[in-house]
């Protein structure tokens, strides 16, 4: 059972280009979640998604950045017009359901991450 | 929202001494403590996690203690190894698994 899986692993923009992360999840889980990560930084939450469905955009910048994850294929996150702000590692985690009222949330599995950088 | 606090930032032991890395939350409906581990240029791992209707878990020489009263959590690692050496993230959860984490422990364990 493959893990999650994102590529690329390392990508190179200039100031001004798009990027693209993509994110295929665990087999058998539903949910992802994307993570940023500056250099010597703790881990912030961008958004939550799951298939065809935003559920949580609240960490996501209100320009430039959008998500999706349609019915077939990886998630995507696109940053339009990069900046050198947004090089950071950018990681990706996948879930199954959240467990009900009485079981509480279950465990986030991160893909290796996408290292970008705008140069 | 919720809002996670990590201390200390760095910690460095003697191989073989117990390591504490202690975390607080603020948000009481938050019912889900996982811990992470993450080597440099690597992917966080989790390596225990707790939740709100249990005190304490166990895992070989890695624990987790969570007091809801208080609202913090602490990882206790007993006989460190270099290889423990790593950043250790905590982060509380409500359903819905969006994690908020907390700023990261550089934890050093020196021969």
């Amino acid at each position: 059972n493959a893990g999650v899986m994102q590529n690329p692993r390392h990508l190179v923009r200039r100031r001004g280009q798009e990027a693209r992360l993509r994110c295929s999840p665990m087999k058998g889980h539903s949910h992802v979640y994307w993570y940023r990560q500056l250099p010597e930084e703790g881990l912030k939450f961008m958004v939550y998604l799951q298939k065809e469905n935003i559920i949580d955009e609240s960490g996501m910048p209100k320009e430039r950045f959008s998500a999706e994850f349609p019915k077939e294929g990886p998630s995507i996150l696109r940053i339009q017009q990069v900046v050198r702000g947004d090089s950071a590692a950018y990681f990706c985690a996948s879930s199954t359901r959240p467990g009900g009222a009485n079981r509480g949330a279950t465990e986030a599995f991160f893909g290796q991450g996408t290292r970008l950088t705008v140069v | 929202g919720e809002n996670v606090e990590q201390h200390p930032s760095t910690l460095s032991v003697q191989e073989g001494d117990s390591a504490v890395i202690k975390c607080t939350y603020s948000d009481s409906a938050s019912n889900y403590f996982p811990w992470y581990k993450q080597e440099l240029g690597k992917r966080p791992q989790l390596i225990i996690d707790i939740r709100s209707n249990v005190g304490e878990k166990k895992d070989q020489r890695i624990a987790v203690t969570l007091n809801k009263t208080a609202k913090h959590f602490s990882l206790h690692i007993t006989e460190t190894q270099p290889e423990d050496s790593a950043v250790y993230f905590c982060a509380a959860s409500m359903e819905g698994n969006k994690l908020t984490f907390g700023t990261g422990t550089q934890l050093k364990v020196e021969l």
